[in-house]
């Protein structure tokens, strides 16, 4: 079975341009999650979907961060623009259970940002 | 969320087991402890977890202080391929989210 699929793995780009990073989570799986590690910061939540709703955003940093699952299936987070705090790696993960503290969330490698 | 306090790094033998601490003195009645690790280049993996009795699975075992405020991972036989960054993190009982600290350095010497 595969397992959480990130793309791009690395993407490097300028101040002000956009970048959308893709996250293809577990089949099957209802929850997923993005995360984010900044430079030299611990890995912060970003936000949760459930199936194509979003469960939660608070960890959303601001209106600059786009977050999409249509469909329910692979999800998308667009950054327009990006900023050169926005550099650090992106990660997502997916979940079979929800709003249950003993469920296992299954990474991705990350997409690892680099805005210059 | 509760906070959890783990030591920056800790060093070990290839082939000797590991003990990981994890204080969380604030933990309330209803946190499940979890634990991931990442690896070098690699997302966060999920290690093993609990709520009060000591766990074991093929990775790890988890002890759980009779009054939940910390807890230790074991690792039985350290291999150069646990060298990671151990992450201790508590969850609500209808948590979603993960909460990760700083996490505890493992460096395993051959």
């Amino acid at each position: 079975e595969a397992g959480v699929t990130q793309f791009p793995s690395h993407s490097v780009i300028e101040k002000g341009q956009t970048v959308t990073l893709r996250c293809d989570p577990i089949s099957g799986h209802d929850n997923l999650y993005w995360y984010r590690r900044v430079m030299g910061k611990e890995i912060k939540f970003l936000l949760h979907f459930v199936k194509e709703s979003k469960q939660d955003e608070s960890g959303m940093p601001n209106n600059r961060f786009l977050a999409e699952r249509t469909g329910g299936t692979y999800s998308t987070l667009k950054v327009q623009p990006a900023e050169l705090e926005d550099s650090g790696v992106y990660f997502c993960a997916s979940s079979q259970v929800r709003g249950l503290a003993t469920g296992i969330q299954y990474f991705g490698a990350g997409t690892r940002l680099s805005v210059l | 969320d509760a906070k959890t306090t783990q030591p920056n790094s800790m060093e070990s033998n290839e082939e000797e087991p590991v003990h990981l601490p994890c204080n969380h003195s604030t933990i309330s009645g209803t946190d499940y402890i979890h634990w991931y690790r990442q690896l070098p280049s690699q997302g966060p993996e999920y290690v093993i977890h609990g709520l009060t009795s000591n766990v074991n699975n093929r990775m790890a075992s988890l002890a759980i202080a009779e009054d939940r405020k910390s807890s230790t991972l074991i690792l039985h036989r350290a291999t150069l391929r646990d060298a990671a960054v151990y992450y201790c993190i508590l969850r609500a009982e209808y948590g979603n989210k993960l909460v990760f600290g700083a996490g505890t350095i493992l460096r395993v010497k051959s």
